[in-house]
């Protein structure tokens, strides 16, 4: 079963920092980019990062760019989200998701989702 | 910055057709993606590349794109198709763009 787990969220004060991680199984990680997308309470869905299959395009919105930092393990079938310097409005559900191919930015559509991680940030 | 434009809600009648829009700049040109999320739950691919239906998609679900404006048609609405329903493109300029997002009731 192709299957994606978030992992690593939970509450933290402002200016402080999270990593979170997505463990991919059911299908062959090396192959495909990946993605994060949020989604704040209440809000629409907002992507925050790619990164392609071999690391070497990595894209980031201009909300985190600076701040948050996209990873993959491909011998570990993770991929991770460094986020720094965390603001409330970074409160929301992460979400990560499979490109349909290889590079992030190919235009393909996130076939596979999971189930997300909570990241709250509060004082 | 590019912009994608849809309604906030969309109703339609039990076993009627439903259309839920996508506004952006040329869009046509693009590849556009569609999402359904039910509440509280991940987003499930519904639509790529403007009308193609992924594996397990019911064949009620269509999508056209054209102009300044993609569409996403669910013909012969049920119960089960209310969700949040979603639109996405690439753009070069500033990368991956959801739409707002369109809360769909099907009466």
């Amino acid at each position: 079963e192709v299957q994606l787990v978030e992992s690593g969220g939970g509450l933290v004060q402002p200016g402080r920092s999270l990593r979170l991680s997505c463990a991919a199984s059911g299908f062959t990680f090396d192959d495909y980019a990946m993605h994060w997308v949020r989604q704040a309470p209440g809000k629409g869905l907002e992507w925050v990062s790619g990164i392609s299959w071999n690391s070497g395009s990595i894209g980031y919105a201009d909300s985190v760019k600076g701040r948050f930092t996209i990873s993959r393990d491909n011998a570990k079938n993770s991929l991770y989200l460094q986020m720094n310097s965390l603001r409330a409005e970074d409160t929301a559900l992460y979400y990560c998701a499979k490109d349909w191919g290889y590079y992030y930015g190919s235009g393909n559509a996130f076939d596979i989702w999971g189930q997300g991680t909570m990241v709250t940030v509060s004082s | 910055s590019y912009e994608l434009t849809q309604p906030l809600s969309v109703s339609v009648a039990l076993g009627q057709t439903a259309r839920i829009t996508c506004g952006g700049n040329n869009i046509g040109s693009k590849n556009v993606h569609w999402y359904q999320q039910k509440p509280g739950q991940a987003p499930v691919l519904v639509i790529y590349r403007d009308s193609n239906r992924p594996s397990g998609i019911p064949e009620r679900f269509s999508g056209s794109n054209s102009g300044n404006t993609a569409t996403l048609t669910i013909s012969r609405a049920q119960a089960g198709d209310e969700a949040d329903y979603y639109c996405q493109v690439w753009d070069s300029s500033i990368s991956w763009v959801f739409g707002g997002g369109t809360k769909l009731t099907v009466l």
